[in-house]
């Protein structure tokens, strides 16, 4: 079992630029989420997806899409990039949606935009 | 909206000393909790949960939490900590159980001195 993965582990872009980020879960999870780390801010909850098919918006969504390909994978897209989504980027999984689930992480990607 | 705090933004513990790591969350009504370590370079796994029952919550690597509900705490305990414990902890709490969503503290950055 691999657990969650993500690609790339670290990337530069210049400020316009696209990129999406991947994840990818094989514990057969139903909920997906994709968060930021920031210095002193913790985690923030960009979107999550419930379930296969469906998506939500987190605390901070602007600047960002989502796509819940199918049960696996969970990507994430800048479509401009912008300095201030400079940040590392965690993708997630957990179980069910009733809220008691344990989160388990994959190893994050280091994004740089100039 | 449910929050979290943790006002320790650093510890520093000598080797084989107890620590606590604080936490306090917001008031509700009912209130899953999480505490979650960080390894450099690595994601978040879980450290123990609180769901129900007793409030002494026992964790791996030695770590234990106690649920306070009459203060909103959740702090974390070890009573001899490992220079392998440096790490930063996150407390986490689920917003309203069945919304999905987990609000994260700030973390706590735990350096275990020699």
């Amino acid at each position: 079992n691999a657990g969650v993965t993500q690609t790339p582990k670290f990337q530069v872009l210049k400020t316009g630029q696209s990129m999406t980020l991947q994840c990818a879960q094989d514990m057969n999870h139903n909920s997906m989420y994709w968060y930021r780390q920031d210095p002193g801010m913790g985690l923030r909850l960009i979107y999550y997806s419930a379930s296969e098919g469906t998506t939500d918006k987190g605390e901070v969504p602007n600047g960002y899409n989502v796509s819940r390909l199918n049960k696996r994978e969970f990507s994430l897209r800048l479509e401009s990039a912008a300095p201030s989504q400079t940040s590392v980027y965690f993708c997630a999984s957990s179980e069910g949606v009733s809220g008691r689930e344990t989160q388990y992480f994959g190893p994050g990607t280091r994004l740089l935009v100039l | 909206a449910q929050s979290v705090t943790q006002l320790d933004s650093q510890v520093p513990v000598f080797e084989e000393a107890p620590v606590e790591l604080r936490c306090n969350y917001s008031s509700s009504v009912s209130v899953y909790l999480f505490w979650y370590v960080q390894y450099p370079n690595q994601g978040l796994q879980l450290l123990l949960k609180y769901l129900s029952g007793s409030t002494l919550v026992k964790g791996i690597n030695g770590f234990e939490a106690e649920f306070n509900k009459s203060q909103t705490s959740f702090h974390l305990r070890k009573p001899s900590v490992h220079i392998s414990d440096t790490a930063e902890y996150f407390c986490a709490v689920s917003d309203r159980p069945g919304t999905y969503k987990y609000i994260f503290g700030t973390g706590t950055r735990l350096k275990v001195l020699a």
